[in-house]
Formats: C-alpha cells, structure tokens, sequence
C-alpha cells in the first residue's frame, strides 16, 4: 500500500491563495485520481476536488487541484481566501487493488 | 437532488455485530460505486469499503477485512455495511458518500472518491 502526507497545518490572510500539499509514497501520484475533501467540525465531509481537478457543481473556482508528477505530489490550491474556508482539508486516492487512502489532514487558518 | 441519509449507529459491546443502511435518492443509485468512511473521535478521515454499481464487486480496508461486509439493494436504493466482531477502535461516525462518475459496469473501475456524502451515523463500541 502507500501513504498520503500532507502538512498539519497551514495559515494564510483573507484575500491570499493558500496551497496544500499531498505527497504519494509508494507508487506515481498519476496511477489513481486524487480527491480533495472539506471537513468543518460538527459537519460532513463535503468535496471540493474529484479526478484530480475537477470541481463538483457549486464548488467555487477559487479551489482549483492539480498533480505533479516530478514531486510525486498533488496539491490543492484555494485563491481569494475567505474565512468561511477555514477547515481541515483530506487528500484521498486509491491504490491499484482499488483500497482507499487518506492523507492525515491540513488544518486551514484563516487569520 | 442527491441524498444520502444514514441510519442504524448505536452503541454495542465489544465483540458485538451492527448493521448500517444508507437510504440514497436523487440519482440512479446502480449506477454509481458507493463507499463507506469513517471518522473516530478526534481523528481523521478513514476509508472504509467500496462495492461497485451492480454490488458483485467490492474492496475493503485492511483493518476491516473478514469482519465487515458491505452490499447494496438497487431495488431499494440501499447501501449496507454489516459489521461484525466489533472493537473499541471502532468507534466512528460513519459516512457513505457516493462516487462522482456514473459507470454502468459491474465492477468497480478507477473509483473516484465521492462527490456526495451522508450525514452520518455514529457506532460506539464501549461495555
């Protein structure tokens, strides 16, 4: 299996754009897509990237995904930070055996 | 519009078995992969299980393996996860979330996470 690492936190200013990584270990970022999902506490999960890079109807453009495969990583990047998008934020993918992986979570502060 | 609403959390024993059902509507549920998540106190975000539209295919989380069991009724757009043998560490709130892409196929073929979720059902494993 592999391991999804991303950062424990980040903070950014309203107005910024913040970037969030996701590092794959063990296999090419680009074998399986990546998800990116929101969590607010007391609050389901909610999806703000799919396939990689592909926003679901009512997600802002403001979240955008993409994948590197040099750094093996994937990366959500949030523009035109609004303080509603402080949350914890999970990258997601499967490996080829189509078992789900989460990466440990990225608090967002927006100060 | 997509819902999902789960039920049958409660608290059990250890040991004990638990049947949880997620009754979709808004979409033709035997065309789409569904997976369960789970989420324990103060943690992460945890995978838990996939199964494909038609449900003759289905993945699970190591930790989960030969004690849950997850299967659907397309007639009754029900997802289920049969839990069996449970533990302490198990305590979650658990979530079904449906898979982004429609597939009309039988298994389950370059899943996509989910673009809906539950609202969640929690279990508690305690004595």
């Amino acid at each position: 299996n592999f391991m999804l690492t991303q950062p424990h936190s980040v903070s950014e200013s309203p107005g910024k754009t913040v970037t969030i990584s996701c590092t794959r270990s063990g296999g090419s970022i680009a074998s399986n897509y990546v998800q990116w999902y929101q969590l607010r506490p007391g609050s389901s999960p909610t999806t703000v990237i799919f396939e990689d890079n592909v926003r679901p109807s009512g997600v802002p453009d403001r979240f955008s995904g993409s994948i590197d495969t040099s750094s093996n990583s994937a990366s959500l990047t949030i523009s035109g930070l609004q303080t509603e998008d402080e949350a914890d934020y999970y990258c997601q993918s499967y490996d080829g055996s189509n078992q789900g992986v989460f990466g440990g979570g990225t608090k967002l502060t927006v100060l | 519009e997509v819902q999902l609403l789960e039920s049958g959390g409660g608290l059990v024993q250890p040991g004990g078995s638990l049947r949880l059902s997620c009754a979709a509507s808004g979409f033709t549920f035997s065309n789409y992969a569904m997976n369960w998540v789970r989420q324990a106190p103060g943690k992460g975000l945890e995978w838990v299980s996939i199964i494909s539209g038609s449900g003759a295919d289905a993945y699970y989380a190591d930790f989960v393996k030969g004690r849950f069991t997850i299967s659907r009724d397309n007639s009754k757009n029900t997802l289920y996860l049969q839990m069996y043998s449970l533990r302490a560490d198990d305590t979650a709130v658990y979530y079904c979330a449906k898979d982004p892409v429609e597939r009309n196929v039988v298994v389950v073929v370059t899943p996509a996470g989910a673009d809906s979720w539950g609202q969640g059902t929690l279990v508690t494993v305690s004595s």
